[in-house]
């Protein structure tokens, strides 16, 4: 079946460290993958996104490449601030279908 | 404009009892969503309405489970003789309902807690 699996958390850092969140997925076909972040108190709201291979998605200094070799979309940011604690949930999309497919999520917690 | 709002934001009901959970989506978005995120988990799909019809209904976990979206705009999910598993963050999304998907905007989630 169509799964996500994601880093498993928690995981806390100092401000300005160099954050990396594992995303690896099984599907048919080829997948659309998303970022989804929740900030405390609030809803899910997409962060970045990546259609097909190779293709990296970008938003607020964070990065994702989709590989297909390896079946990853890993989160990135180069220096994380006390304003990105929040939870951060790997999704898929199937090619025609229009439900997300969720990992586990992982909590993110940066201390100043 | 506004996002899509989800009433009531926490719900208490006993064991056995029926719930109705309501969801506004965005203005003008033709496509809804129905997930479920237990604590801990990240969110589970159960249905996916397109306009009016539902058109993908495979998360469902059981029949005590059903939503309708009677105008195209707001639809209710509704729980019968609720157990204490059904207890989770029911949240809702809209979507433009483009071909080939598009950005799904989530609202706030109702919190059900069966007792």
């Amino acid at each position: 079946g169509n799964s996500v699996t994601q880093m498993e958390g928690p995981v806390t850092l100092s401000e300005e460290a160099f954050l990396t969140i594992n995303c690896t997925y099984t599907a048919t076909g080829y997948p659309s993958l998303f970022w989804y972040v929740q900030y405390p108190g609030e809803g899910l709201q997409l962060l970045l996104k990546a259609t097909k291979a190779d293709d990296k998605g970008s938003n607020k200094g964070f990065e994702a490449t989709y590989r297909k070799e390896t079946t990853s979309f890993h989160l990135e940011k180069g220096s994380v601030q006390v304003s990105d604690s929040a939870v951060y949930f790997c999704a898929l999309r199937i090619q025609g279908a229009q439900k997300l497919v969720f990992g586990q999520g992982t909590r993110l917690t940066i201390n100043p | 404009g506004a996002g899509v709002s989800q009433t009531p934001s926490n719900k208490v009901t006993e064991k056995g009892k029926y719930v109705e959970l309501r969801c506004d989506p965005i203005s003008g978005h033709t496509a809804l969503y129905w997930y479920r995120q237990s604590l801990g988990q990240g969110p589970e799909f159960l249905i996916y309405f397109q306009g009016t019809g539902a058109a993908d209904d495979s998360g469902l976990p059981n029949d005590r489970f059903f939503a309708v979206r009677p105008e195209g705009s707001v639809s209710t999910l509704k729980i019968q003789r609720t157990e204490r598993g059904d207890s989770a963050v029911y949240l809702c999304a809209s979507s433009q309902g483009l071909a080939g998907g598009d950005t799904q905007y989530f609202g706030p989630g109702t919190r059900l807690t069966v007792l």
